[in-house]
């Protein structure tokens, strides 16, 4: 069975500090494996995706993530922190190949301090 | 840029009545999905759907719910005798195609049931 712990509920940073939310991960097959942001009364945003190319993967705002098949995680990285990026965040992992089910972690709150 | 739109955006309905709520979703995408959160919980699946029929569903998804896409732009979640345990925000998604493909979310429905 697929199954997404995000290791801290909440996360704290300052401006311009780096941001780092933790994934890890458990499939019996090869997972897509996504980050999706949710802002205060808005839907899921998708940060970026991994699906088997490039370990490292680029996002938007200029957040990347490291797909580590060793280590079973794929934590979210940011090198600056900015005040818009306050938001909850979500590790998702991907179902059975046929369903197109999405498997999200609880969800980490990032707040950024000016 | 096209998004996922849902209606209405707060539903408020007393026990026992039963509930439409609405999703447009990106007008090339051919898979449907339905998730809810639960507050202070995780973002669950509940269906997925393709070519009007029901992919995948989960053990959420009981005989008091049904999804419809009764037009080429709509695509519907009923609940039909809504409980209190029903009280979630609703997001509708869409997806070109399954499994690795990304899923566009809308900006959900929050489902209060007094």
């Amino acid at each position: 069975a697929q199954s997404v712990t995000q290791l801290d509920s909440h996360v704290s940073v300052s401006e311009g500090t780096p941001v780092l939310l933790r994934c890890n991960y458990s499939s019996s097959y090869s997972p897509s494996l996504f980050w999706y942001v949710q802002h205060p009364n808005k839907g899921l945003q998708l940060l970026l995706k991994y699906t088997s190319a490039a370990t490292l993967v680029k996002g938007i705002n200029g957040f990347e993530a490291e797909f580590k098949k060793s280590e079973t995680s794929f934590h979210l990285t940011k090198p600056s922190a900015h005040m818009s990026d306050a938001a909850e965040y979500f590790c998702v992992v991907s179902g059975p190949s046929n369903t197109g089910k999405l498997i999200f972690g609880q969800g980490t709150t990032l707040q950024v301090k000016p | 840029e096209p998004e996922v739109t849902q209606t209405p955006s707060h539903q408020v309905t007393q026990m026992g009545q039963e509930v439409i709520l609405r999703c447009v979703p990106i007008s090339n995408h051919l898979y449907f999905y339905w998730y809810r959160q639960i507050l202070g919980q995780k973002v669950e699946f509940l269906v997925s759907f393709y070519n009007n029929e029901i992919s995948e569903k989960s053990e959420i998804f009981d005989d008091q719910f049904s999804v419809e896409r009764p037009d080429g732009s709509n695509f519907t979640l009923k609940i039909r005798s809504t409980k209190l345990e029903d009280s979630a925000m609703y997001f509708c998604a869409s997806s070109e195609a399954l499994y690795t493909d990304t899923q566009y979310f809308g900006p959900g429905t929050r489902l209060t049931v007094l």
